[in-house]
């Protein structure tokens, strides 16, 4: 079954300590992954997508097929960067485009 | 850039009420349009999506419909609203990565 599995609820850090928001995944085939983002007050956003290969905002990811995971790091929090993370899987064929959710993490960078 | 417009922002319904909620697309022509709902503790949930006019595809089974009678239009409807349909209804669209309206609140009391 495809799956995304987002274990933290919550992950809370203090402002220059390191992020890893964790995501791991279950899909046969060559998975497409994203992380989205939504910040307090507005609508849900893309932060990035693995084939991209890029970093925003300081944020990396890289897709690890062997462990299956996708995990979503930053080398320094900052304040700004207290948020609602999703992991994202793309499923389905063609041009359907759906994608299967995690649960969601929420990142609490402390001052 | 594509902008997705949802309302009402949030709703508070009696259980067996009917329900509408809307979502329309700016900015773009023939997308591919999605319900989402996230119910507590849960992650998003994808319950209908169309590639066009007429197209609902559902993914889930539940007390819930949609339609798409616009390219840009696509609705979310139910004749009698259960207590099990609150939640945190979300519309996206997609021409190659998704975007997402505001969201609704839906409380069915």
């Amino acid at each position: 079954a495809q799956r995304v599995t987002q274990p933290e609820k919550l992950l809370s850090v203090f402002k220059g300590a390191p992020v890893e928001l964790k995501c791991n995944y279950s899909y046969s085939g060559s998975p497409e992954l994203f992380w989205y983002v939504q910040y307090s007050r507005q609508r849900l956003q893309l932060l990035l997508r693995h084939i991209s290969r890029e970093s925003i905002k300081g944020f990396t990811a890289d897709l690890n097929k062997g462990e299956t995971s996708f995990h979503l790091k930053k080398p320094f929090a900052q304040e700004e960067d207290s948020a609602m993370y999703y992991c994202a899987l793309k499923s389905g064929g063609g041009a359907t485009n759906k994608l299967i959710f995690g649960t969601g993490t929420l990142l609490a960078v402390q001052p | 850039s594509q902008t997705i417009h949802q309302w009402p922002a949030t709703l508070v319904q009696p259980v067996g009420s009917p329900l509408s909620l809307e979502c329309t697309v700016e900015g773009t022509s023939n997308p591919n349009l999605y319900w989402y709902r996230q119910a507590a503790g849960r992650g998003l949930q994808l319950l209908f999506y169309s590639v066009g006019i007429g197209q609902i595809s559902s993914e889930v089974p539940q007390n819930l419909s949609a339609s798409r009678p616009q390219d840009r239009q696509f609705i979310l409807s139910s004749k009698k609203l259960l207590l099990s349909d609150s939640g945190f209804y979300l519309c996206g669209g997609a021409k190659n990565i998704q975007y997402f309206g505001a969201g609704t609140r839906l409380s069915v009391l």
